[in-house]
């Protein structure tokens, strides 16, 4: 079946450092693939999305390509944020009935 | 503005007892999920909806019933036969069952057992 794979962390990052967080998946034919963001006590809130390969998904300064060669959507953010601070889910659909897909998710932790 | 209500925000239950947590939305969308979030854990998928007066059981359905009357409610019942509720439980909707659009999730319920 279709999985997701991200790096669980906590990350733990100082502001204005480079954001890398990993996301690798596995699925049949071509998924779309997500990112969500979880802030303390709250829902998921959609960051990004892209639906087919190369595609680059971008919102609020972050940025993930979706890379079929490599089974990839890794998030990126050149400068972070205390505000950042949150957990990110890595996600994709392969079209079954049961919706998504999740990661088990990374918090991200930013130090001011 | 539309989206996803949850309610209520925080609730208790005593050993034994069923509770149920509410969820409407008023997006139009026809597939609702919920979703159960352990610390550590991720989200872990309960029941879905991809129609009215239709569910499925997702990986953890033990313990819990739906119930899908109206496209726009997605009652949870947690029974006692569900052994560990206490969690942070999410429900989502999306426009089509796959999702190839995105999820629109709701705040969450907290049920703590006392």
């Amino acid at each position: 079946g279709d999985s997701v794979t991200q790096m669980e962390g906590p990350v733990t990052l100082s502001e204005e450092a480079f954001l890398t967080i990993n996301c690798t998946y596995t699925a049949t034919g071509y998924p779309s693939l997500f990112w969500y963001v979880q802030y303390p006590g709250e829902g998921l809130q959609l960051l990004l999305k892209a639906t087919k390969a190369d595609d680059k998904g971008s919102n609020k300064g972050f940025e993930a390509t979706y890379r079929k060669e490599t089974t990839s959507f890794h998030l990126e953010k050149g400068s972070v944020q205390v505000s950042d601070s949150a957990v990110y889910f890595c996600a994709l659909t392969g079209g079954g009935a049961d919706g998504l897909t999740f990661g088990k998710g990374t918090h991200l932790i930013i130090q001011p | 503005d539309g989206g996803i209500t949850q309610s209520p925000k925080y609730l208790f239950r005593k050993e034994g007892q069923n509770v149920t947590l509410s969820c409407e939305q008023n997006l139009n969308h026809d597939a609702m999920y919920w979703y159960r979030q352990d610390p550590g854990q991720g989200l872990r998928l309960i029941y879905y909806s991809q129609i009215v007066n239709d569910f499925q059981k997702g990986d953890i359905a033990e313990g819990y019933s739906v119930s899908r009357e109206k496209k726009e409610s997605f009652p949870l019942t947690v029974t006692s036969a569900q052994k560990n509720p206490t969690a942070f439980y999410l429900c989502a909707s999306s426009i089509g069952g796959q999702g190839y659009y995105g999820y629109t999730f709701g705040s969450g319920t907290r049920l703590t057992v006392v």
